[in-house]
């Protein structure tokens, strides 16, 4: 079965510092998707990656994909505490709309 | 345009009942996806219906169900509810011609007691 893992599970970091969140897969796919998640909140799209060596840019967040390593990374520069959310990634599974999601990473960012 | 809308947006059940969770698709879209979101498992894929015919079903038992109108409105149905089917229930619209990106409805919190 397709797995999606995610790390740290668990993020706090503090206002103006930058870090990254990492996302591992085990399928082929070259198709991946970051969503972010507030409280009590439905999903919503930051970026979706469509091909090896995708790197995509929005705000304060970058998010990249290496196929080959079948890897994702999504970069927080400069954090603010707006971005406080748990941010999942997701790959399809090939067959249609079929999304396999990672574990979720909690992000805290204290003032 | 409008967003992907579900109703009801919370419900409380009792083990044993069944419910139905309605979801209508952004329009234009003809793919709905159906996930269960809880805090041990996650978010995992139920199933998804393209064109009114299921395409895709993840590993649920058999007392999920769910079905799609010809106007792309779906509706997934859960008999005999168990407390572990409480949940944060999410569906997501695309077009659906291909594997592209999922626009998420703002969920059903269905509560069993």
């Amino acid at each position: 079965e397709l797995k999606v893992e995610q790390n740290p599970l668990f993020l706090s970091m503090q206002e103006g510092k930058n870090y990254t969140i990492y996302c591992n897969y085990s399928t082929t796919s070259d198709r991946l998707y970051w969503y972010r998640q507030d409280p009590g909140k439905s999903l919503e799209s930051l970026f979706v990656l469509l091909s090896n060596g995708a790197v995509k840019q929005e705000g304060r967040l970058m998010a990249s994909l290496d196929t080959k390593a079948r890897l994702s990374t999504l970069h927080i520069t400069a954090a603010v505490h707006d971005l406080s959310a748990t941010y999942f990634c997701a790959v399809d599974g090939g067959t249609g709309n079929q999304f396999y999601f990672g574990t979720g990473t909690s992000l805290t960012v204290i003032p | 345009k409008a967003g992907v809308t579900q109703t009801p947006r919370y419900l409380i059940k009792t083990r044993g009942q069944q419910v139905t969770l309605s979801c209508s698709p952004i329009s234009g879209h003809r793919s709905v996806s159906w996930y269960q979101q809880t805090p041990g498992q996650g978010l995992q894929f139920l199933f998804e219906y393209f064109s009114e015919t299921q395409r895709n079903k993840g590993n649920f038992p058999g007392r999920f169900s769910g079905r799609q109108f010809s106007n792309s409105r779906s509706e997934m149905n859960v008999s005999t509810l168990e407390l572990g089917d409480s949940a944060l229930y999410l569906c997501a619209s695309s077009w659906g011609l291909s594997v592209d990106e999922q626009y998420f409805g703002p969920g059903t919190r269905l509560t069993v007691t």
